[in-house]
Protein backbone atom coordinates (compact mmCIF):
# COMPACT_ATOMS: atom_id res chain seq x y z
CA UNK A 1 0.00 0.00 0.00
CA UNK A 2 1.33 3.44 -0.80
CA UNK A 3 2.05 5.67 2.10
CA UNK A 4 2.70 9.38 1.99
CA UNK A 5 3.63 11.01 5.47
CA UNK A 6 4.66 14.35 5.51
CA UNK A 7 5.98 16.45 8.47
CA UNK A 8 7.48 19.28 9.20
CA UNK A 9 5.30 21.87 8.99
CA UNK A 10 4.54 24.93 11.93
CA UNK A 11 3.99 28.23 12.84
CA UNK A 12 6.75 30.70 11.13
CA UNK A 13 6.80 34.62 10.95
CA UNK A 14 6.65 36.14 7.98
CA UNK A 15 10.85 35.97 6.39
CA UNK A 16 11.11 32.22 7.91
CA UNK A 17 11.94 29.25 6.57
CA UNK A 18 10.31 25.69 7.41
CA UNK A 19 11.97 22.24 5.53
CA UNK A 20 9.22 20.16 4.76
CA UNK A 21 9.15 16.19 4.66
CA UNK A 22 7.60 13.50 2.61
CA UNK A 23 8.50 9.56 3.79
CA UNK A 24 7.14 7.38 1.39
CA UNK A 25 6.71 3.18 1.48
CA UNK A 26 4.74 0.90 -0.65
CA UNK A 27 6.08 1.52 -3.59
CA UNK A 28 9.73 2.25 -5.17
CA UNK A 29 9.89 5.72 -5.06
CA UNK A 30 13.36 5.90 -6.65
CA UNK A 31 11.14 5.33 -9.63
CA UNK A 32 8.16 7.96 -9.54
CA UNK A 33 8.47 12.22 -9.90
CA UNK A 34 7.06 13.41 -7.12
CA UNK A 35 5.20 17.05 -6.35
CA UNK A 36 4.21 19.06 -3.61
CA UNK A 37 0.90 20.60 -3.63
CA UNK A 38 -0.67 23.09 -1.98
CA UNK A 39 -3.91 24.54 -0.41
CA UNK A 40 -4.69 27.60 1.39
CA UNK A 41 -7.80 27.33 3.86
CA UNK A 42 -10.79 27.31 2.26
CA UNK A 43 -9.39 27.47 -0.75
CA UNK A 44 -8.31 25.72 -4.50
CA UNK A 45 -5.41 23.49 -5.16
CA UNK A 46 -2.27 24.98 -6.16
CA UNK A 47 0.69 23.13 -7.67
CA UNK A 48 4.22 23.84 -6.25
CA UNK A 49 6.87 22.45 -7.80
CA UNK A 50 7.57 19.05 -8.79
CA UNK A 51 10.83 16.95 -9.40
CA UNK A 52 12.06 14.11 -11.57
CA UNK A 53 12.62 10.39 -10.23
CA UNK A 54 16.48 10.49 -10.19
CA UNK A 55 16.01 14.50 -8.55
CA UNK A 56 17.55 15.59 -11.52
CA UNK A 57 15.30 18.15 -12.74
CA UNK A 58 13.00 20.22 -10.87
CA UNK A 59 9.40 22.53 -11.68
CA UNK A 60 8.41 25.39 -9.71
CA UNK A 61 5.42 27.38 -9.97
CA UNK A 62 6.33 31.32 -10.46
CA UNK A 63 5.31 31.88 -7.19
CA UNK A 64 7.72 30.24 -5.17
CA UNK A 65 10.58 30.63 -7.35
CA UNK A 66 13.81 31.65 -6.06
CA UNK A 67 11.99 30.63 -2.62
CA UNK A 68 10.84 27.02 -2.62
CA UNK A 69 13.50 24.60 -3.20
CA UNK A 70 12.57 20.70 -3.91
CA UNK A 71 14.82 17.69 -3.44
CA UNK A 72 14.43 14.46 -2.48
CA UNK A 73 16.73 11.39 -1.21
CA UNK A 74 15.92 8.38 -2.66
CA UNK A 75 18.19 6.46 -0.01
CA UNK A 76 16.13 7.57 2.16
CA UNK A 77 12.63 7.62 0.00
CA UNK A 78 12.42 10.63 1.68
CA UNK A 79 10.85 14.09 -0.90
CA UNK A 80 11.86 17.31 0.59
CA UNK A 81 10.50 21.56 0.35
CA UNK A 82 12.66 23.87 1.48
CA UNK A 83 10.39 27.02 2.00
CA UNK A 84 12.41 30.07 2.43
CA UNK A 85 11.59 33.98 2.59
CA UNK A 86 7.75 33.21 3.74
CA UNK A 87 4.82 35.13 3.44
CA UNK A 88 1.39 35.12 4.93
CA UNK A 89 0.07 34.22 1.18
CA UNK A 90 2.02 30.39 1.75
CA UNK A 91 -0.05 29.78 4.88
CA UNK A 92 -1.69 26.21 3.31
CA UNK A 93 -1.95 22.53 3.97
CA UNK A 94 1.54 21.29 1.76
CA UNK A 95 0.59 17.79 0.30
CA UNK A 96 3.17 15.52 -1.39
CA UNK A 97 1.62 13.92 -3.85
CA UNK A 98 2.98 10.52 -6.16
CA UNK A 99 1.59 10.73 -10.01
CA UNK A 100 -0.73 7.85 -11.12
CA UNK A 101 2.43 6.05 -13.00
CA UNK A 102 5.99 6.49 -14.49
CA UNK A 103 4.86 9.23 -17.10
CA UNK A 104 5.27 11.68 -14.21
CA UNK A 105 2.93 14.69 -12.81
CA UNK A 106 0.47 15.07 -16.12
CA UNK A 107 -0.81 11.57 -15.94
CA UNK A 108 -2.46 12.76 -12.95
CA UNK A 109 -1.81 12.20 -8.70
CA UNK A 110 -2.92 9.07 -8.29
CA UNK A 111 -1.63 8.99 -4.18
CA UNK A 112 -1.88 12.15 -1.44
CA UNK A 113 0.10 12.41 1.65
CA UNK A 114 -2.37 13.65 4.81
CA UNK A 115 -0.67 16.96 4.18
CA UNK A 116 1.34 19.04 6.66
CA UNK A 117 -0.17 22.63 7.68
CA UNK A 118 2.29 25.85 7.54
CA UNK A 119 1.07 28.78 9.15
CA UNK A 120 2.96 32.15 8.14
CA UNK A 121 1.74 34.82 10.71
CA UNK A 122 3.24 37.18 13.69
CA UNK B 1 -6.76 33.56 -10.02
CA UNK B 2 -6.66 29.94 -10.54
CA UNK B 3 -5.04 29.24 -14.31
CA UNK B 4 -8.45 26.85 -15.83
CA UNK B 5 -11.79 27.78 -14.89
CA UNK B 6 -14.62 26.13 -13.25
CA UNK B 7 -18.19 26.97 -12.17
CA UNK B 8 -17.94 27.73 -8.23
CA UNK B 9 -20.85 25.01 -7.94
CA UNK B 10 -23.00 22.67 -9.27
CA UNK B 11 -26.21 20.96 -8.02
CA UNK B 12 -28.40 18.15 -8.88
CA UNK B 13 -31.02 15.67 -7.20
CA UNK B 14 -30.17 11.77 -6.16
CA UNK B 15 -30.54 9.73 -9.71
CA UNK B 16 -29.72 13.21 -11.76
CA UNK B 17 -26.78 14.02 -13.91
CA UNK B 18 -24.66 16.76 -13.02
CA UNK B 19 -21.38 18.23 -15.93
CA UNK B 20 -18.82 20.27 -14.27
CA UNK B 21 -16.72 22.43 -16.98
CA UNK B 22 -13.13 23.51 -16.87
CA UNK B 23 -11.98 25.46 -19.47
CA UNK B 24 -8.31 26.64 -20.34
CA UNK B 25 -6.12 27.71 -23.33
CA UNK B 26 -4.33 25.93 -26.12
CA UNK B 27 -1.72 26.25 -23.28
CA UNK B 28 -2.81 23.40 -21.29
CA UNK B 29 -6.02 21.90 -21.75
CA UNK B 30 -6.84 22.25 -25.44
CA UNK B 31 -2.77 21.63 -26.05
CA UNK B 32 -2.88 18.15 -24.78
CA UNK B 33 -4.87 14.76 -23.69
CA UNK B 34 -3.59 15.28 -20.13
CA UNK B 35 -6.65 16.45 -18.21
CA UNK B 36 -7.58 15.37 -14.56
CA UNK B 37 -10.44 15.50 -12.22
CA UNK B 38 -9.65 14.98 -8.35
CA UNK B 39 -12.64 14.71 -5.60
CA UNK B 40 -12.38 16.15 -2.15
CA UNK B 41 -14.12 15.33 0.89
CA UNK B 42 -14.13 18.13 3.63
CA UNK B 43 -10.94 17.50 5.56
CA UNK B 44 -9.68 15.08 3.19
CA UNK B 45 -6.93 14.85 0.71
CA UNK B 46 -7.99 14.52 -3.16
CA UNK B 47 -8.67 12.15 -4.88
CA UNK B 48 -8.01 11.05 -8.38
CA UNK B 49 -11.63 10.37 -10.46
CA UNK B 50 -10.46 10.63 -14.07
CA UNK B 51 -6.86 11.19 -15.67
CA UNK B 52 -5.68 11.76 -19.66
CA UNK B 53 -9.25 13.19 -19.74
CA UNK B 54 -11.75 10.33 -19.99
CA UNK B 55 -10.00 7.30 -18.08
CA UNK B 56 -10.65 5.61 -14.81
CA UNK B 57 -8.68 4.36 -12.22
CA UNK B 58 -9.31 1.54 -10.91
CA UNK B 59 -12.03 1.71 -7.91
CA UNK B 60 -13.92 4.82 -9.46
CA UNK B 61 -17.34 3.84 -10.34
CA UNK B 62 -18.46 4.13 -13.54
CA UNK B 63 -20.68 7.00 -13.07
CA UNK B 64 -17.78 9.54 -13.52
CA UNK B 65 -16.84 10.49 -16.89
CA UNK B 66 -14.99 12.88 -18.19
CA UNK B 67 -14.30 14.41 -21.67
CA UNK B 68 -12.82 17.15 -23.87
CA UNK B 69 -13.86 19.38 -26.72
CA UNK B 70 -11.03 22.40 -27.60
CA UNK B 71 -9.54 24.26 -24.39
CA UNK B 72 -12.91 23.10 -22.03
CA UNK B 73 -13.01 19.55 -20.66
CA UNK B 74 -15.85 18.08 -18.71
CA UNK B 75 -16.60 15.77 -15.94
CA UNK B 76 -20.27 14.40 -15.55
CA UNK B 77 -21.26 12.24 -12.66
CA UNK B 78 -24.45 10.33 -13.29
CA UNK B 79 -26.63 8.59 -11.06
CA UNK B 80 -25.92 11.06 -7.88
CA UNK B 81 -25.46 9.71 -4.79
CA UNK B 82 -25.47 11.72 -1.69
CA UNK B 83 -21.46 10.94 -1.21
CA UNK B 84 -20.68 12.65 -4.33
CA UNK B 85 -21.23 15.82 -2.78
CA UNK B 86 -18.02 17.30 -2.75
CA UNK B 87 -15.22 19.60 -4.19
CA UNK B 88 -13.87 18.83 -7.64
CA UNK B 89 -10.90 20.25 -9.09
CA UNK B 90 -9.51 20.04 -12.77
CA UNK B 91 -6.06 20.17 -13.54
CA UNK B 92 -4.19 19.95 -16.85
CA UNK B 93 -0.29 19.49 -17.63
CA UNK B 94 0.51 23.24 -18.63
CA UNK B 95 3.76 22.13 -20.66
CA UNK B 96 7.72 21.89 -19.51
CA UNK B 97 7.09 25.53 -17.99
CA UNK B 98 4.31 24.43 -15.75
CA UNK B 99 3.94 21.51 -15.22
CA UNK B 100 0.12 21.67 -13.53
CA UNK B 101 -2.45 23.63 -13.54
CA UNK B 102 -5.34 23.38 -11.52
CA UNK B 103 -8.67 24.91 -11.40
CA UNK B 104 -10.69 26.92 -8.62
CA UNK B 105 -12.92 24.20 -7.71
CA UNK B 106 -16.36 23.57 -7.86
CA UNK B 107 -18.44 22.52 -5.03
CA UNK B 108 -21.16 19.57 -5.79
CA UNK B 109 -24.48 19.61 -3.86
CA UNK B 110 -26.31 16.71 -4.30
CA UNK B 111 -30.20 18.39 -3.19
Amino acid sequence: EVQLLESGGGLVQPGGSLRLSCAASGFSFSSYAMSWVRQAPGKGLDWVSGITASGGSVYSAESVKGRFTISRDNSKNTLYLQLNSLRAEDSAIYYCAKPRDYSGSRSGFGNWGQGTLVTVSS
Amino acid sequence: QSALTQPPSASGSPGQSVTISCTGTSSDVGGYNYVSWYQQHPGKAPKLMIYEVSERPSGVPDRFSGSKSGNTASLTVSGLQAEDEADYYCSSYGGSNNLVVFGGGTKLTVL
